[in-house]
């Protein structure tokens, strides 16, 4: 089966650091993803790891290690514009389809 | 840059009614995908298609489900018989070879 946990919510202060932590138990893995989602909208891809390690991309990172099943989300420098939620997706075996974990939804406040 | 359009952004049916929901992915990929999301939960698979058949489906994806790529560049999600259960936001997502699923800005279905 495919479990993908990750908290439900969390508050960080504008220009701050925050990491969004994302564990998965799948069948099969083929990459996880980092995904936005503003209320309402679609999701917006973020970030991608298929090896271990930082991929960093300007404000934002993602680290994944495979052993560990494990993979987090690092934004730097918080903008009140990065409140959203956050969503952890994992692409197993077939047919390339994403299985998402519930997201995490971030509240920066002033 | 291409994106992936769908329409209509809301619809609003009757229950018992059928409802098509349309897509145009992005033209040169080759993966298409609907997911669902109920208000407040998390994104669901409902089922991929590849090389004009389905390729995965999920538990959600019943016989009142079907998909179909009528022509070159539409791609359908036809509910027969609508239930409250159904209301939700509908993404199309397509893929071009083993890069990011790139979502359409959904529907919005509320079944009434």
């Amino acid at each position: 089966g495919q479990n993908i946990d990750q908290p439900t919510e969390m508050t960080a202060t504008e220009g701050a650091i925050v990491q969004i932590n994302c564990t998965y138990q799948t069948s099969g893995f083929n990459g996880l993803f980092w995904y936005q989602q503003h209320a309402g909208e679609a999701p917006t891809f973020l970030s991608y790891n298929v090896l271990d390690g930082l991929e960093e991309k300007g404000r934002f990172s993602s680290f994944l290690s495979r052993s560990k099943g494990y993979s987090y989300l690092l934004l730097k420098e918080l903008q009140m514009k990065d409140s959203a939620s956050y969503l952890c997706a994992v692409r197993g075996d077939a047919g390339n389809m994403l299985t998402f974990g519930g997201g995490t939804r971030l509240m920066v406040k002033p | 840059e291409p994106e992936v359009t769908q329409t209509p952004s809301h619809q609003v049916t009757q229950m018992g009614q059928e409802v098509i929901l349309r897509c145009v992915p992005i033209s040169n990929h080759l993966y298409f995908y609907w997911y669902r999301q109920i208000l407040g939960q998390k994104v669901e698979f409902l089922v991929s298609f590849y090389n004009n058949e389905i390729s995965e489906k999920s538990e959600i994806f019943d016989d009142q489900f079907s998909v179909e790529r009528p022509d070159g560049s539409n791609f359908t999600l036809k509910i027969r018989s609508t239930k409250l259960e159904d209301s939700a936001m509908y993404f199309c997502a397509s893929i071009g070879g083993t890069t990011e699923a790139f979502f359409g800005q959904g529907t919005r279905l509320t079944v009434v």
